[in-house]
């Protein structure tokens, strides 16, 4: 069984800062895929970015990147330029294929401080 | 982007009844769909698996004939908790998945999940 493991309950980042969210993973696939999502207090799931196993390059959207390690089957991400609205639940996610659900880790609450 | 809606957002029911949840996809049509529990501050666990026209798929430990779910129709799966107690009180997400989307990684549609109080 695949797992997902966030190792971070909470992070504090000031605004305007950089902050970094740890994820990893377990699995024996060789292609998967993995993302983060984000969880306001409204808790509607909001999709951050994606990432495929098999592409090398790390995805980025805007001010969020990934830093993924398929080796370690490590999947971080960095937020850059932090913003008050960036303050949420942030969950790594798995997926094998389209047929299954995601598989999600624990969270990491977010603090953004002025 | 596709849109994916829960109904009721919010309920509050006694110990006993039951309570069924609608999930629907509004401009698409999704072959499957998949119901989440989340309880506060923790993270979302899968329950079951919906698929158009056949019977849902339970993970371990979920009660099939306590969290009943209907996919009748590609736009709309339900799920009913019959019997509900007050620890089944929590924060159910449904998610659709477009089969035109695109290939697997596409992303999932969530809904934007229904909060139950059992008293």
């Amino acid at each position: 069984a695949q797992t997902v493991t966030q190792s971070q309950p909470e992070m504090s980042v000031q605004e305007a800062e950089t902050v970094t969210l740890s994820c990893t993973y377990d699995t024996s696939e060789s292609d998967y895929y993995l993302f983060w999502y984000k969880q306001p207090p409204s808790r509607q799931m909001i999709l951050v970015i994606r990432q495929e196993a098999y592409k090398q390059q790390n995805a980025t959207e805007n001010r969020f990147s990934v830093n993924f390690q398929k080796a370690a089957k490590s999947f971080s991400l960095k937020i850059s330029d932090s913003q008050l609205g960036d303050a949420a639940m942030y969950f790594c996610a798995y997926e094998w294929d389209s047929g299954y659900a995601l598989n999600f880790g624990k969270g990491t609450s977010l603090l953004v401080t002025p | 982007g596709a849109v994916v809606s829960q109904h009721p957002s919010r309920v509050i029911c006694k110990s006993g009844t039951s309570v069924k949840i609608e999930c629907r996809s509004l401009d698409f049509q999704a072959t499957t769909m998949f119901w989440y529990r989340q309880f506060p501050k923790q993270s979302l666990m899968l329950m079951a698996t919906s698929n158009e026209g056949s019977k849902a798929t339970y993970e371990q430990g979920v009660e099939k004939d306590k969290f009943l779910i209907n996919h009748a129709s590609l736009t709309l799966s339900t799920l009913t908790v019959t019997s509900a107690h007050p620890e089944d009180s929590s924060f159910y997400i449904c998610s659709a998945r477009d089969p035109w989307a695109g290939g697997p990684g596409e992303t999932q549609y969530f809904g934007p999940g229904t909060r139950l109080l059992v008293l």
